[in-house]
């Protein structure tokens, strides 16, 4: 079983649209969590830091519940530029900064 | 401007032709990783260093070594290269403390005919 598991998709979606990823991590001594944005075979970039509280940032929210060791991320009003894939990633601090990745979510948004 | 650079971005070669994959931070970032992505796999750890002279295996290390000789760098060393470790490569580098902000590298797409 993988560390981290995503629904791979694709999520084909019209624009204006709301949609929810979800993820799930079977290592319940991981302790930081983050949703990345990759772009077609790009680098990887931080979309946002997920907490126990839930955490908003524009058209963005992230959920995270520690119980059943799962992750979401709702997009609202989904745009042409969310296209992208979405990486779920959470951090095992016995191994320092260690990041280990989802396999990804791909989010196609058409007009 | 803070960044991670990568060099090459782009390479081909043939099996057995030792190759090196360098990077490099401005950012004073104790803690660096290699990591290597592969469809249906996400990217996994290959090797990661927590200072200088200080690395360690992540998880996928067979066929790869590293060095980290100076703090800003922290190349990638395939001395055997084989078809299997064709693939897109990324480093990055963050603050050693935990949970910190990874920043990556651009990636170098290796091809290993």
């Amino acid at each position: 079983r993988k560390e981290v598991e995503q629904d791979p998709g694709p999520f084909n979606v019209p624009e204006g649209a709301t949609v929810a990823f979800n993820c799930t991590y079977s290592n319940s001594a991981s302790q930081s969590f983050f949703w990345y944005r990759q772009d077609c075979r790009k680098e990887p970039k931080l979309l946002m830091s997920v907490y126990s509280s839930g955490n908003e940032d524009g058209r963005f929210t992230a959920q995270l519940n520690r119980a059943s060791q799962y992750i979401s991320l709702l997009i609202r009003d989904s745009k042409l530029s969310d296209s992208a894939t979405y990486l779920c990633v959470v951090n095992n601090w016995e191994y320092g900064n260690k990041l280990v990745f989802g396999a990804g979510t791909i989010l196609r948004v058409k007009s | 401007e803070a960044q991670v650079t990568q060099n090459p971005r782009y390479l081909i070669t043939v099996t057995g032709k030792k190759l090196t994959v360098t990077c490099s931070q401005n950012m004073n970032h104790e803690y660096m990783s290699w990591y290597r992505q592969d469809p249906g796999l996400g990217l996994r750890q290959i090797y990661y260093s927590m200072n200088v002279e200080v690395t360690d295996k992540g998880d996928v290390p067979e066929g790869y070594k590293v060095s980290r000789k100076e703090k800003r760098n922290f190349p990638l060393i395939l001395e055997s290269p084989s078809p299997n470790q064709t693939s897109l490569y990324f480093c990055a580098s963050s603050f050693r403390d935990r949970g910190q902000t990874q920043y990556f590298g651009p990636g170098t797409r290796l091809l290993v005919l």
